[in-house]
């Protein structure tokens, strides 16, 4: 069974601050994806990365992705009230065939006005 | 911005009865997918649908559960005697292609068993 791992689980700064949570397996995955949810909603698709060593940028979000594939960062620049949720990484398993994602218990991220 | 739509978004139902929850996908989505997620845990996978059958299950996808597309659009899951156990979001999601894309997932049912 493949884990992940996300810290930390909770998380609270003040607007304006930097952070960065972080999600970790001892297993490779073909590729990572980090979500947002909103309390009652759906996961909502952030970025995919999927080649070791990858760094994608989304605003002030950079998503990076281990050289093993086994891990991953998100890091928020000057964070927002607006970026308050629920941060999600699920990873797809290495090998053929299967692309069923497996889900971190996610970051609850509150940046406080 | 296409949209996957769950129905209904919250069901209450009595232990032992059949519950269908339903999705309609993005029209122009291929693969499908049921997880849920236990209130406090995190989400996890039930199915995978392509060509109209399942592709991969999950351990928790036992002989009550049962997915299927009836009609090209609409795509369900049934339980078919719930259990306590079974209360939870239950989200359906979709993608338009096999390997390593983003899901789109619906805003889920919330499912009462009592």
């Amino acid at each position: 069974t493949q884990l992940l791992e996300q810290s930390p689980q909770f998380l609270s700064i003040q607007e304006g601050e930097n952070l960065t949570v972080y999600c970790n397996s001892s297993s490779v995955f073909s590729s990572l994806q980090w979500y947002r949810q909103e309390p009652g909603e759906g996961p909502v698709l952030l970025v995919t990365v999927v080649t070791g060593g990858e760094v994608k940028k989304l605003k002030r979000l950079t998503f990076q992705f281990g050289d093993a594939r086994k891990d991953s960062s998100l890091h928020i620049t000057a964070a927002q009230p607006g970026d308050t949720g629920l941060y999600l990484c699920a990873g797809a398993p290495s090998g053929a065939g299967s692309y069923q994602l497996t889900f971190g218990k996610g970051t609850k991220l509150s940046v406080i006005p | 911005e296409p949209e996957v739509t769950q129905t209904p978004s919250h069901q209450v139902t009595q232990m032992g009865q059949e519950v269908i929850l339903r999705c309609v996908p993005i029209s122009n989505h291929l693969y499908f997918y049921w997880y849920r997620q236990i209130l406090g845990q995190k989400v996890e996978f039930l199915v995978s649908f392509y060509n109209n059958e399942i592709s991969e299950k999950s351990e928790i996808f036992d002989d009550q559960f049962s997915v299927e597309r009836p009609d090209g659009s609409n795509f369900t899951l049934k339980i078919r005697s719930t259990k306590l156990e079974d209360s939870a979001m239950y989200f359906c999601a979709s993608k338009v292609r096999t390997g390593l894309y983003g899901y789109t997932f619906g805003s889920g049912t919330r499912l009462t068993v009592v």
